[in-house]
């Protein structure tokens, strides 16, 4: 699986919108990108992936780059309740669940 | 409600003793996972499984093993714990197939080896 990059650590006022970059510029064709997070004390959350299109559900959007080196996961109107660890992950849809999590972004919201 | 759940939030336990770290799921998921969780090293796959019966190493298995007698059930062993042990234990699990690799954790369960 191809490696990702993220920010240590961001924060974001409560009511706006968080975006969280990740890069990816080793990804291959047929890896996906998925995003999941980690409140404090849990584990991880599954919050949204994508191939090539971008994608939204109740939760994210997710926003890929044309060439797909790169990626966005935007929560449109944080919250206090979003603080936690977000993980970028690339993965073949093939490897049915084997993925690897790197340190992820801090993510704090703030009132 | 789809659920993964562990057998224990928190444990303590003594250096060499054997620990079990038990997992369930309720989604008839063919593959779990064990994986462990440290400050500045993300979460690591320990080992995981395909089917009954069947394991495969991860990228950390040295000091542990694994046991799947039934679908819904995956256990991970610490045949002779130690204090670099210590740490959060993660499970996982997933159906198998090409289309989606969400996986569905457990709670966690925070092993401290004294």
């Amino acid at each position: 699986d191809a490696k990702t990059t993220q920010p240590p650590s961001m924060d974001c006022a409560e009511g706006r919108a968080a975006n969280l970059p990740c890069n990816h510029s080793t990804i291959s064709g047929n890896e996906y990108v998925y995003w999941y997070r980690q409140i404090h004390s849990q584990g991880p959350q599954y919050i949204i992936h994508g191939l090539k299109n971008n994608e939204t559900n109740e939760m994210a959007s997710l926003i890929i780059t044309e060439d797909r080196k790169s990626s966005t996961l935007i929560l449109p109107h944080a919250t206090l309740r979003d603080t936690a660890v977000y993980y970028c992950i690339v993965s073949k849809n093939t490897n049915a669940g084997k993925s690897t999590f790197g340190d992820g972004t801090t993510l704090t919201v703030k009132p | 409600d789809v659920k993964v759940t562990q057998s224990s939030r928190y444990l303590v336990k003594r250096t060499g003793e054997k620990v079990f770290l038990e997992c369930v799921q309720d989604m008839d998921h063919e593959n779990m996972f064990w994986y462990r969780q440290d400050p500045g090293l993300g979460l690591r796959l320990i080992y995981f499984s395909y089917d009954v019966k069947m394991k495969e190493k991860g990228d950390i298995p040295e000091g542990y093993s694994v046991s799947r007698e039934k679908k819904e059930r995956f256990s991970l062993i610490l045949e002779s714990a130690s204090t670099n042990q210590t740490s959060m234990y993660l499970c996982a699990s997933i159906t198998a197939g090409v289309g989606n690799n969400e996986q569905f954790f457990g709670p966690g369960t925070r092993l401290t080896v004294l």
